[in-house]
């Protein structure tokens, strides 16, 4: 099946210090989502991007879909303690419906104040 | 608008012991889906549901039932637990189309000895 690949695994970052995660998949993809999972927490989806090149900014975060459609990033400005969590993209199946989403593994995001 | 409930939050098994996860949502989503979580594994996704009636396997379905009756509900069954079972079990649904993403329950954390 489809599968998206997600890096760095783990970032640690001085708070103020930007961070990025980047998926890629091998497949062209119909869209993806963004989610961040806080510790012992669950996930809470962040965005969807459909269009390509689309670029989306949240506050601090900035979502990107690849031109091609095969890779996303997140980007994190000035990091605080708060975006301490895993963030995960997802992607789905079924012709920009999301019935069907595969995540990839994650990033772990820990912030040293 | 209670979102995701997951019943219950923790549970231990006995190997060979089955039991139900049971999953609610108010939202009236149309699709219903069931992820375990284990380190470094990210969301896997077990089965999922496009509406009542309607379910299909996801990435890891072996060892678990599902079934749809109502838009509701959503239970999830272990037929006969086993110690690779232990994990944190999330439900999450969302509305169908481009641009919503899932809602997460809280999860239920499974162990089985």
């Amino acid at each position: 099946g489809q599968q998206v690949m997600q890096i760095p695994q783990y970032q640690h970052v001085q708070e103020g210090e930007d961070f990025t995660t980047y998926c890629n998949s091998s497949t062209t993809l119909s869209n993806i989502q963004w989610y961040k999972q806080r510790p012992g927490g669950h996930p809470v989806f962040l965005i969807q991007l459909v269009k390509s090149g689309e670029v989306k900014k949240q506050k601090r975060l900035t979502f990107q879909f690849g031109e091609a459609k095969k890779n996303s990033s997140l980007h994190i400005t000035a990091t605080q303690t708060t975006d301490v969590g895993t963030y995960f993209c997802a992607m789905s199946e079924g012709g920009g419906s999301n019935y069907k989403l595969t995540f990839g593994k994650g990033t772990l995001l820990t912030v040293n104040p | 608008n209670a979102g995701v409930t997951q019943t219950p939050k923790f549970q231990v098994l006995k190997t060979g012991q089955s039991m139900t996860l049971q999953c609610a949502q108010d939202m009236n989503h149309e699709y219903m889906s069931w992820y375990r979580q284990d380190p470094g594994m990210g969301l896997r996704l077990i089965h999922y549901s496009v509406g009542a009636g309607i379910t299909d396997q996801g990435e890891v379905p072996n060892g678990y039932n599902v079934s749809r009756s109502t838009t509701e509900d959503f239970p999830l069954r272990l037929l006969s637990a086993a110690p690779s079972q232990t994990s944190v079990y999330f439900c999450a649904s969302s509305y169908s189309g481009r641009g919503y993403g899932y809602t997460f329950g809280s999860g239920t954390r499974l162990t089985v000895v």
